[in-house]
């Protein structure tokens, strides 16, 4: 069984404050982690593709960085908002798994004011 | 934005009835997937479609689950008897390209079995 660990599973920040989650993930076999972001009664939001060890990237505040070799991968919040809570997911793709995402329990952040 | 749509937004259905799930993907789109979330749990993978066939499936899609692309735009998935254990959200998504592009989901559709 392929095992994708997000933590912590939730999260209470305050206005401005700058933050991070992990995820971890099997090593061997990598191909992509994906990052989405979910929003209570909406659809899951593509954030990153992420495909190469040392991958950085970024949207706005919010940005990514990929460690292929240990298996992880952090998300990060810089001077969170309220508009930030969200439940935040990563999901892997193995190399010969199709396109098949494999979703860890998620990250729910509040971010409060 | 081109979206990935979703209905019903909530079905209820009696045990042992068959329900039809309907998602129009993004009209360029070439891959198709349905994905699962049990209350409390995961979000796993169902199915994945791809030149009209299934490319991959998981163990929990068995004989009682079908997918179906009948019409070059709706992408369906139907449970032909519906056990409790069926009660979930069902998400559809679609993505244009292998697992190096995102995945575009809908908003889903609640089933809960009675």
């Amino acid at each position: 069984i392929l095992n994708v660990e997000q933590s912590p599973q939730s999260l209470h920040v305050q206005e401005g404050d700058s933050t991070n989650f992990t995820c971890s993930f099997p090593s061997s076999n990598f191909y992509a982690l994906h990052w989405y972001r979910w929003e209570t009664a909406k659809s899951p939001e593509a954030l990153f593709v992420m495909t190469l060890n040392g991958d950085e990237k970024k949207k706005g505040r919010i940005s990514a960085t990929l460690n292929t070799k240990e298996g992880y991968s952090y998300l990060y919040i810089k001077g969170s908002q309220p508009e930030d809570s969200a439940t935040y997911l990563c999901a892997l793709i193995l190399t010969g798994g199709g396109n098949k995402l494999t979703f860890g329990t998620g990250t729910q952040l509040k971010v409060e004011l | 934005e081109p979206e990935v749509t979703q209905t019903p937004s909530h079905q209820v259905t009696q045990m042992g009835q068959e329900v039809i799930l309907r998602c129009v993907p993004i009209s360029n789109h070439l891959y198709f997937y349905w994905y699962r979330q049990i209350l409390g749990q995961k979000v796993e993978f169902l199915v994945s479609f791809y030149n009209n066939e299934i490319s991959e499936k998981s163990e929990i899609f068995d004989d009682q689950f079908s997918v179906e692309r009948p019409d070059g735009s709706n992408f369906t998935l139907k449970i032909r008897s519906t056990k409790l254990e069926d009660s979930a959200m069902y998400f559809c998504a679609s993505s244009g390209n292998r697992g190096n592009q995102p995945q575009h989901f809908g908003d889903g559709t609640r089933l809960s079995i009675l």
